[in-house]
């Protein structure tokens, strides 16, 4: 199985600030990484898929770059809805697998 | 809008069985795949099954192979999930979402979950 190790596992930040998460593959993945986001609820949404897509109404403050196998998603300025925890998962190779998850909390 | 509903989760004995049940609505259920991926408590996010949009082809994670099953009725919209020979490790909340295959590999909707307990 591909493992996806996501750094940091947790990092504190403050609105309006920039912040990247982490995402490596333990072999290339060719581009075939998605990021969700999941709310203190449960409740999880896709946000972009095949590296750099965004989900519809998905807000453009999100955005995900990377190649072979390291990859980061972008947030370019933190709204209050933002802090929550952020899973990548790669499409390479059956099974699908998923990143430890990074948790945004506010400083 | 798309809605899945899970049901059917709860406590249970290792080795008994449950069943899982997803609710699927605001989509054409026939034409999408379907998938459960389940959360451990305080873990990551992990696959555990997809079944094509005519439930002719099932595919499962190694761990659960031969103990679940995925099943579906387009006609009432449903997506299952038979669990046999349950363990501890199965606790875990699991979710039904809609498994895009074409062109890429995505979850694009989830449901809110439902808690499976195996413990005696």
């Amino acid at each position: 199985d591909i493992q996806m190790t996501q750094t940091p596992s947790s990092m504190p930040a403050s609105l309006g600030e920039r912040v990247t998460i982490s995402c490596r593959a333990s072999q290339g993945i060719s581009n075939y990484l998605n990021w969700y986001q999941q709310k203190p609820d449960g409740t999880i949404k896709p946000l972009i898929y095949y590296t750099s897509n965004l989900q519809s109404g998905v807000p453009s403050r999100f955005s995900g770059s990377g190649s072979g196998t390291d990859y980061s998603l972008t947030i370019s300025s933190l709204e209050p809805e933002d802090f929550a925890m952020y899973y990548c998962q790669q499409y390479d190779s059956s099974p699908l697998t998923f990143g430890s998850g990074t948790k945004l909390e506010i400083k | 809008e798309v809605q899945l509903v899970e049901s059917g989760g709860g406590l249970v004995q290792p080795g008994r069985s449950m069943k899982l049940s997803c609710a699927a609505s605001g989509f054409t259920f026939n034409n999408y795949d379907m998938a459960w991926v389940c959360q451990a408590p305080k873990k990551g996010l992990e696959w555990v099954a997809t079944i094509s949009y005519d439930g002719s082809s099932t595919y499962y994670r190694d761990s659960v192979k031969g103990r679940f099953t995925i099943s579906r009725d387009n006609a009432k919209s449903t997506l299952y999930l038979q669990m046999d020979s349950l363990r501890s490790e199965d606790t875990a909340t699991y979710y039904c979402a809609r498994h895009l295959r074409i062109i890429t590999d995505y979850f694009d909707y989830w449901g809110q979950g439902v808690m499976v307990t195996v413990s005696s």
